[in-house]
């Protein structure tokens, strides 16, 4: 099973926004609601942000917005803010089991 | 609150085997989670390793199935990692974490050991 796909890197400026893809197949992704993301910081572990595409955990802010369309799910960060520079990775529910994880993306808060 | 904590050798030497355990505290291992390992080479992404249910049933990623097992011991609350044959391309971070049954996601994780592989 290869990895979903995501662009390297995604940039954008305080208060602005930005999305992140994730795309994958009719097996992964596109079959199932189970996609998440995580936030990654330098030298710690991810955080969950984002479950079953757009359902956000306790404590995360609604800034975070996740949606899917086919075999493509997408990660918005609105009003971008200096602490959400970071990596972030997408995951998806693969069948039989197994979880797949995307390739990761820099976030930058120019 | 649940705490996830890895433990074991930071330097494995190349075709022998890696054995990682995590201690859960906070919460019980006979839950109705999956507890699993993620890796994550230096500056790369990550990649799912496998997970196991406290009965013992485990899922595998099918590219490194050949080479994993992972055990659980309830009475210690604790899961086991093993990965044989291995080459410096399995180094990494390897993270232990829970995986919710339901909406089969990462919800904890531990805070990753750094395993290299090295003569």
């Amino acid at each position: 099973q290869s990895a979903l796909t995501q662009p390297p890197s995604a940039s954008g400026s305080p208060g602005q926004s930005v999305t992140i893809s994730c795309t994958g197949t009719s097996s992964d992704v596109g079959g199932y609601k189970y996609v998440s993301w995580y936030q990654q910081d330098p030298g710690k572990a991810p955080k969950l942000i984002i479950y079953e595409v757009s359902k956000r955990p306790s404590g995360v802010p609604d800034r975070f917005s996740g949606s899917k369309s086919g075999n493509t799910a997408s990660l918005t960060v609105s009003g971008l803010q200096a602490e959400d520079e970071a990596d972030y990775y997408c995951s998806s529910y693969a069948g039989s089991n197994n979880m797949i994880f995307g390739t990761g993306t820099k976030v930058t808060v120019l | 609150q649940l705490q996830l904590q890895e433990s074991g050798p930071g330097l494995v030497k190349p075709s022998e085997t890696l054995s990682l355990t995590c201690t859960v505290s906070g919460g019980s291992i006979s839950s109705s989670y999956y507890w699993g390992w993620i890796r994550q080479p230096p500056g790369k992404g990550l990649e799912w390793i496998g997970s196991i249910y406290y009965t013992g049933s485990t899922y595998y990623n099918p590219s490194l199935k050949s080479r994993v097992t992972i055990s659980v011991d309830t009475s210690k609350s604790h899961f086991s990692l093993n990965l044989s044959s291995v080459t410096a391309s399995d180094t990494a971070v390897y993270y232990c974490a829970r995986r919710s049954v339901t909406t089969v996601t990462i919800d904890y994780w531990g805070q990753g050991t750094l395993v290299t592989v090295s003569s």
